[in-house]
C-alpha cells in the first residue's frame, strides 16, 4: 500500500449525516483516484483528479462531493444524499504520466451505515 | 464502450500445481491491460501490467500474463501456486483510444483458493 494512506479504517455512520474520508499521498504523483467496492461487482470510480484544484466525475459520483486543494491530499465525503453508502473505499494515486500510468492503492476505509 | 470480464468467480487449485485466472477485455482502441490483488480488507496491490510489447508479462511474486490480442484476453497464470497467493484479483484494462483520462475499468474479481 505503501505511500498513500487512508483514514479512518473503519467508520460508521448515522442516517442522515455527512462523513469525511481522508485519503493522503506522499509518492508526488498528480493524479487520484477514488473507488467503490462492493461484493461482486469489483471497482467503480466515483471521482477523479489528474492536478491539483480540479476534479471530474466518474461513474457513480451521486451522493459524493471531492476537493483537491493540495496535491497530496483527495478527500471524499458521503453525503446524505447517497443512498447507499456502505461500502469499501479505496483511494488511489498515479504519476499522471498518460496511458502507461500504474495506479497505486491505499488501504482502504470500511465505511458502514448504521 | 469498455468492458472487462473475469469469467470465473472463484478458483481452486492444489498447492504447487499451475493456475490461470482467466480475464477477456473489449476497448475501441488498444488496451492497457492490469492486473491486481486484494487481501482482505486490504488495498490492492499491482501485479503487472501491458502496454505494448511482448506478448507475456512478468510480475511480481511469480506471476505472469499473457496477452492475446486475437481472443481479447489476458490471462493471468503461475507455474506452481502457493497458499499464500489465496486472494482476490482483478483485471483491469484503459482504453488507449480513448481520451487521457486515466480511468481504469475494472472486472469483477476472481477468488483464488490455493488448498495444502
Amino acid at each position: 500500500d505503501g505511500g498513500i494512506t487512508q483514514s479512518p479504517k473503519y467508520l460508521f455512520r448515522k442516517e442522515g449525516q455527512n462523513v469525511t474520508l481522508s485519503c493522503e499521498q506522499n509518492l508526488n504523483h498528480d493524479a487520484m483516484y477514488w473507488y467503490r467496492q462492493d461484493p461482486g461487482q469489483g471497482l467503480r470510480l466515483i471521482y477523479y483528479s489528474q492536478i491539483v484544484n480540479d476534479f471530474q466525475k466518474g461513474d457513480i459520483a451521486e451522493g459524493y462531493s471531492v476537493s483537491r486543494e493540495k496535491k497530496e491530499s483527495f478527500p471524499l465525503t458521503v453525503t446524505s444524499a447517497q443512498k447507499n453508502p456502505t461500502a469499501f473505499y479505496l483511494c488511489a494515486s498515479s504519476m499522471n504520466r498518460g496511458r502507461v500510468d500504474t495506479q497505486y492503492f491505499g488501504p482502504g476505509t470500511r465505511l458502514t451505515v448504521l | 464502450a469498455q468492458s472487462v470480464a473475469q469469467p470465473e468467480d472463484q478458483v481452486n487449485v492444489a498447492e504447487g500445481n499451475p493456475l490461470t485466472v482467466k480475464c477477456t477485455y473489449s476497448v475501441s482502441g488498444n488496451p492497457y491491460l492490469f492486473w491486481y490483488v486484494q487481501y482482505p480488507n486490504r488495498g490492492l496491490q499491482f501485479l503487472l501490467k501491458y502496454i505494448t510489447g511482448d506478448n507475456l508479462v512478468k510480475g511480481s511474486y511469480g506471476f505472469e500474463a499473457e496477452f492475446n490480442k486475437s481472443q481479447t484476453s489476458f490471462h493471468l497464470k503461475k507455474p506452481s501456486a502457493l497458499v499464500s497467493d489465496s486472494a482476490l484479483y482483478f483485471c483491469a484494462v484503459r482504453d488507449g483510444g480513448s481520451s487521457n483520462t486515466g480511468k481504469l475499468i475494472f472486472g469483477q474479481g476472481t477468488t483464488l483458493q490455493v488448498k495444502p
